[in-house]
């Protein structure tokens, strides 16, 4: 079973740069695309990365995917962090007749 | 304005059915596969059904399979999940999602989500 895996939670001081990372067990990674969705308390997930790499309109350029296929991981690098970066986020990808989340990772901007 | 607007949720006894609607305003919902996605209090988000814009092609969580049904009307821009033999663990928050991009399975369009709370 395909599985991603994220640290549970990160944090980092506001101005700061901070990179979540995303882990598949099996397979390789950049075989299928990775999406990223970022959801604050109370709220729907927003994507912020799409296909690895692209950027949805209205999300700023302080947020970057990318993949390092040594490692079978996707990365989530948010630069210039602002208070209200802090919510949950999750990779998302896709296997045989599934679409998997990773488990979230929480970012605390403190 | 894009929009998707999910409605019937509510609380229901262990064992009992549920039907869920998803109206989705602002865009054909014909040209979009669909997404129904959960989170249950204090866990992650997790994927439940697909559903491809003509119906076409149909996948299910091992969670769900057997127990919740994905159903669209393109006609009425509506998708509905019917969920049967409701467990404590399908308490969540119910989400529906478009799918866009590669296989539409980029979400790029998400509810507000309706609460569905599974009681003994």
């Amino acid at each position: 079973n395909f599985m991603l895996t994220q640290p549970h939670s990160v944090s980092e001081s506001p101005g700061k740069t901070v990179t979540i990372s995303c882990t598949g067990n099996s397979g390789s990674i950049d075989s299928n695309y990775v999406q990223w969705y970022q959801q604050r308390p109370g709220g729907a997930p927003t994507a912020v990365i799409y296909e690895d790499d692209e950027r949805p309109s209205g999300v700023p350029d302080r947020f970057s995917g990318s993949i390092d296929s040594s490692s079978n991981s996707a990365s989530l690098t948010i630069s210039g962090l602002k208070t209200e970066d802090e919510a949950d986020y999750y990779c998302q990808s896709y296997d045989t007749n599934k679409i998997i989340f990773g488990g979230g990772t929480k970012l605390i901007v403190l | 304005e894009v929009q998707l607007v999910e409605s019937g949720g509510g609380l229901v006894q262990r064992g009992g059915s549920l039907r869920l609607s998803c109206a989705a305003s602002g865009f054909a919902l014909s040209y979009y596969s669909m997404n129904w996605v959960r989170r249950a209090p204090g866990k992650g988000l997790e994927w439940l059904s697909y559903i491809t814009s003509g119906s076409t092609t149909i996948w299910y969580a091992d969670s769900v399979k057997g127990r919740f049904s994905i159903s669209r009307d393109n006609a009425k821009n509506s998708l509905s999940l019917q969920m049967s033999s409701l467990r404590d663990e399908d308490t969540a928050v119910y989400y529906c999602a478009r799918g866009s991009g590669y296989g539409g399975y980029h979400m790029d369009v998400w509810g507000p989500g309706t609460t569905v709370t599974v009681s003994s």
